[in-house]
């Protein structure tokens, strides 16, 4: 299936600080979904977005899609310790060959 | 209940020994996927069921053998491994596999190792 790219590989911050992992598509997304996967851990489900320039925020965190809908980033304000973890996007569509995003690995320095 | 159990969550096994892989989830789902994840890495698809019947198979070798028994069981026969299959097996559930993409819901995987 087509895999949607996602940047950066790795971010590391300092706690308190802001972090943003992005996610683009060459093709119109029918839908993007992001997870989260803590060290040693599963992926969980964060949000799915599906209408063009959507926005939608959970606490410290705020998923936006692209008014194309080609593209979808998430953004965490004041990053705490809890925030450590891999970040992936993954599209949806009409098949089932759902693909996931390589992922954004957030480390936070206390 | 959004609980997806695996059972075990750790496995040792040689090359040429037959074990399988659990999954189990009571939400009323009709899709159930197999993953296998290596590390640093993300989710591959490997299986995909939709109401029992077997959907996708992402071109997974046959020492790789999955099964449905039913709506909520999902098991994943393993013969004849690799060391190369060592890796995360993930098992997931989704209400249905068709249409919109929902969102699935992962078990906490079964680490597997191959000697």
């Amino acid at each position: 299936g087509q895999q949607v790219m996602q940047i950066p590989q790795y971010q590391h911050v300092q706690e308190g600080e802001d972090f943003t992992t992005y996610c683009n598509s060459s093709t119109t997304l029918s839908n993007i979904q992001w997870y989260k996967q803590r060290p040693g851990g599963h992926p969980v489900f964060l949000i799915q977005l599906v209408k063009s320039g959507e926005v939608k925020k959970q606490k410290r965190l705020t998923f936006q899609f692209g008014e194309a809908k080609k593209n979808s980033s998430l953004h965490i304000t004041a990053t705490q310790t809890t925030d450590v973890g891999t970040y992936f996007c993954r599209r949806g569509g009409s098949n089932y060959k759902l693909t996931f995003g390589k992922g954004t690995l957030l480390t936070v320095n206390p | 209940d959004t609980e997806v159990t695996q059972t075990p969550k750790h496995l040792v096994m040689g090359m040429t020994n037959k074990k399988s892989l659990k999954c189990e989830q009571h939400m009323g789902h009709r899709a159930m996927y197999w993953y296998k994840q290596k590390a640093k890495k993300p989710p591959e698809l490997m299986f995909v069921y939709s109401y029992e019947k077997l959907s996708i198979n992402e071109s997974v070798p046959s020492r790789f053998s999955p099964e449905c028994p039913n709506s909520s069981l999902l098991n994943l026969h393993l013969h004849a491994l690799q060391p190369e299959d060592s890796a995360l097996y993930l098992c997931a559930s989704s209400h249905a596999a068709s249409g919109l993409a929902y969102e699935q819901y992962f078990g906490p995987g079964t680490r597997l190792t191959v000697t």
